[in-house]
């Protein structure tokens, strides 16, 4: 597709149960960022993907958080034993090769809406 | 510690007249600055960025900004105001350190542009 594809649009779940979320960058982007947004807060980092290089992982706020990348394209954010601070905008953005390090630009998908009730 | 300030919660103009959107940033480097819109329910887009070069950059929708290295600021600007201009507006950094690839956002500034 033409931008950032992500699913599911919106999330509600059951606190305690696993979520897994869904992101598919641009063609060619080799670049990938997993952003967070809590209601009423800005933006806050989650993990990056470059390539083959291992991710970047120093903003997933937990280890009931994980991501990975398959093929260097298509990237699963999961989140076990969800609780209700978990509730969030959960935003993944694709850049080209490096990303905002050669002044690239990063586009971000529409988000998935995550509510943990 | 690297931070983006955007000091107003929330910015009110009437339609037509000119819009500011303020950003501040303290960054090591030499820093890339970008401005984000988001839509309600919607993802964040892409308006401009400044790299190097010029201080003033043009975006989209009209959209300006300029890069203020001596005061550290990067407002975002628009000479005349739509209605179709409300929205959340963000303010990000890229340090300029060769190592740096993440974003640092700014907490976002709601736009209100009354007819």
């Amino acid at each position: 597709g033409a931008g950032v594809s992500q699913s599911p649009s919106n999330k509600v779940t059951e606190k305690g149960k696993d979520v897994e979320l869904r992101c598919d960058p641009i063609s060619g982007h080799t670049a990938l960022y997993w952003y967070r947004q809590s209601l009423g807060q800005g933006l806050e980092f989650l993990i990056y993907f470059q390539g083959n290089s291992a991710p970047d992982k120093s903003g997933l706020p937990s280890d009931r958080f994980s991501a990975e990348r398959t093929g260097g394209s298509v990237s699963t954010l999961t989140i076990q034993r969800t609780q209700q601070e978990d509730s969030a905008v959960y935003l993944c953005a694709s850049s080209p090769r490096q990303g905002t390090l050669s002044g690239n630009t990063i586009y971000f998908g529409e988000g998935s809406w995550l509510t943990v009730v | 510690a690297q931070s983006v300030a955007q000091p107003e919660d929330q910015v009110n103009v009437a339609e037509g007249n000119p819009l500011t959107v303020k950003c501040t940033y303290s960054v090591s480097g030499n820093p890339y600055l970008f401005w984000y819109v988001q839509y309600p329910n919607r993802g964040l887009q892409f308006l401009l960025k400044y790299i190097t070069g010029d201080n003033l950059v043009k975006g989209s929708y009209g959209f300006e900004a300029e890069f203020n290295k001596s005061q550290t600021s990067f407002h975002l600007k628009k000479p005349s105001a739509l209605v179709s201009d409300s929205a959340l507006y963000f303010c990000a950094v890229r340090p300029g350190v060769d190592s740096s690839y993440k974003l640092i956002f700014g907490s976002g500034t709601r736009l209100l542009v009354r007819p």
